[in-house]
């Protein structure tokens, strides 16, 4: 198993431009998330979802969008870059809450750090 | 709104010495999970933890410990015969399982340095 994978490492974009950030899981996980990381500020939550076609907000929202087409994939767009989105980006998966037990361990992707200049 | 505060930014502790890190969370729900994530400079998010609030019975997992405090609303971790390979930021995060919705909460994180 690959496990929860991400693709950039890194990003470097000038405002304004838009951009995919691009997440995968081959563990049949009905749940995945997208977290911004900045300091002092813990992982907050972005997007997420419970399966595929649906997706719901979470505490940051603004300036992404996401879909969910497909259990493995759920990339995350930035519409138009701001430095603000300057970050390090995380993707997790797990069994939906309901599957309960340890089921609930979320995994993560190795992160993306995107710089907005 | 669940929201989960974690107050020592910071913390240190010597080499074989135990420290205690606090997580303290807000909700109304009674029916929860609970979790510590260690995240080393490789940015790898790792699984320390993890409490089930029906669960009474404090988790542990080799050195690691928690003091889970329903009540009060803490979930605290304890380290013991700590090594250099604990230091990390390690993040206290809230799930919940009553609500239609399935979020998982993270606090602001603890910076745990090792000091040999």
């Amino acid at each position: 198993n690959a496990g929860v994978t991400q693709t950039p490492k890194f990003q470097v974009l000038k405002t304004g431009q838009s951009m995919t950030l691009q997440c995968a899981q081959d563990m049949n996980h009905e749940y995945m998330s997208w977290y911004r990381q900045d300091p002092g500020m813990g992982l907050r939550l972005i997007h997420y979802s419970v399966g595929a076609g649906i997706t719901d907000q979470g505490e940051v929202p603004n300036g992404y969008n996401v879909s969910r087409s497909t259990t493995e994939d759920f990339p995350l767009r930035l519409l138009s870059a701001a430095p603000s989105q300057t970050s390090v980006y995380f993707c997790a998966s797990s069994y939906a809450r309901l599957a309960g037990g340890p089921g609930n361990e979320q995994f993560f992707g190795p992160g993306t750090r995107l710089t907005v200049l | 709104a669940q929201t989960v505060t974690q107050s020592q930014p910071e913390m240190s502790v010597q080499e074989a010495e135990t420290v205690t890190l606090s997580c303290t969370y807000d909700t109304s729900e009674s029916d929860y999970y609970l979790f510590w994530y260690k995240q080393p400079p490789s940015r790898q998010m790792i699984l320390v933890i993890r409490q089930e609030a029906y669960k009474q019975q404090n988790a542990t997992e080799n050195r690691f410990s928690v003091n889970f405090q329903k009540a009060a609303k803490s979930f605290s971790l304890k380290i013991s015969d700590s090594q250099l390979g604990d230091a990390a930021m390690y993040f206290c995060a809230y799930r919940s399982a009553e609500t239609s919705y399935d979020k998982v909460i993270f606090g602001p994180g603890t910076s745990l340095s090792v000091i040999p």
